[in-house]
């Protein structure tokens, strides 16, 4: 079953501090890692997208890892401020049949609730 | 900037009562999705449409119904409300397919409560 781990559940830093958010997946045969960012209220805002090849990847002060090997993904927060409260969640799309309806199910991660304290 | 635009953002029902969630986008794309967010779980497809005309089911499609007659436009429809349809909705659409890392655009999301 495809399964996408996300830990901690929640994490409280302080700005300015620096954070690191776990995203471990079962999801078989692997296409694609998302990260996406939801703050309260909102839909997810998609923040990176890594493929298979795609080891690293950077948005601003976000960076993403991607180990495919041990189906491991990270989530980097450098210098946080406080509008980077919100829920990161991690996203793993399985590549699909190449029949002309097939989409690329993607499986979602519940979330890490991040709270930046001032 | 619209992008995709969902309505209503607050709705209650009582059970049995039917509703449509309305979602449009103005980006023209062809894949669009509804996705249904319960707390401290991952959102879960419901319907997905890879163009006008053609819709399939999803993980949790039991209780939903969907029609995708324009490329702008995939109504959610609920035809007998039930407490466990208390969730939050979100559609959202992409130009290619999600598998060659089609971005995905989300709504704002659509809070329904059934009672």
């Amino acid at each position: 079953k495809n399964q996408v781990e996300q830990s901690p559940q929640s994490l409280i830093i302080l700005e300015g501090k620096n954070c690191t958010l776990q995203c471990n997946y079962t999801v078989s045969p692997f296409s694609n890692l998302r990260w996406y960012k939801q703050d309260t209220g909102r839909g997810p805002v998609s923040l990176t997208i890594m493929t298979f090849s795609e080891n690293t990847k950077s948005n601003g002060r976000y960076t993403a890892t991607l180990d495919a090997d041990t189906k491991q993904s990270s989530l980097h927060i450098t210098a946080s401020q406080l509008s980077d409260s919100a829920s990161y969640i991690c996203v793993v799309s399985a590549r699909g049949d190449d029949g002309g309806t097939s989409y690329g199910k993607l499986t979602f991660g519940q979330g890490t609730i991040l709270t930046v304290h001032p | 900037n619209a992008g995709v635009t969902q309505t209503p953002k607050f709705r209650i029902l009582k059970i049995g009562q039917s509703m449509t969630l309305q979602c449009t986008q103005d980006m023209n794309h062809n894949y669009m999705y509804w996705y249904r967010q319960d707390p401290g779980m991952g959102l879960k497809l419901i319907y997905y449409s890879v163009g006008a005309g053609i819709t399939d089911k999803g993980e949790v499609p039991n209780g939903y119904n969907v029609s995708r007659s324009t490329t702008e436009d995939f109504p959610l429809r609920l035809e007998l409300a039930a407490p466990s349809q208390t969730s939050v909705y979100f559609c959202a659409s992409s130009y290619v397919r999600p598998q060659n890392t089609g971005e995905l655009f989300f709504g704002e999301g659509s809070r329904l409560t059934v009672l």
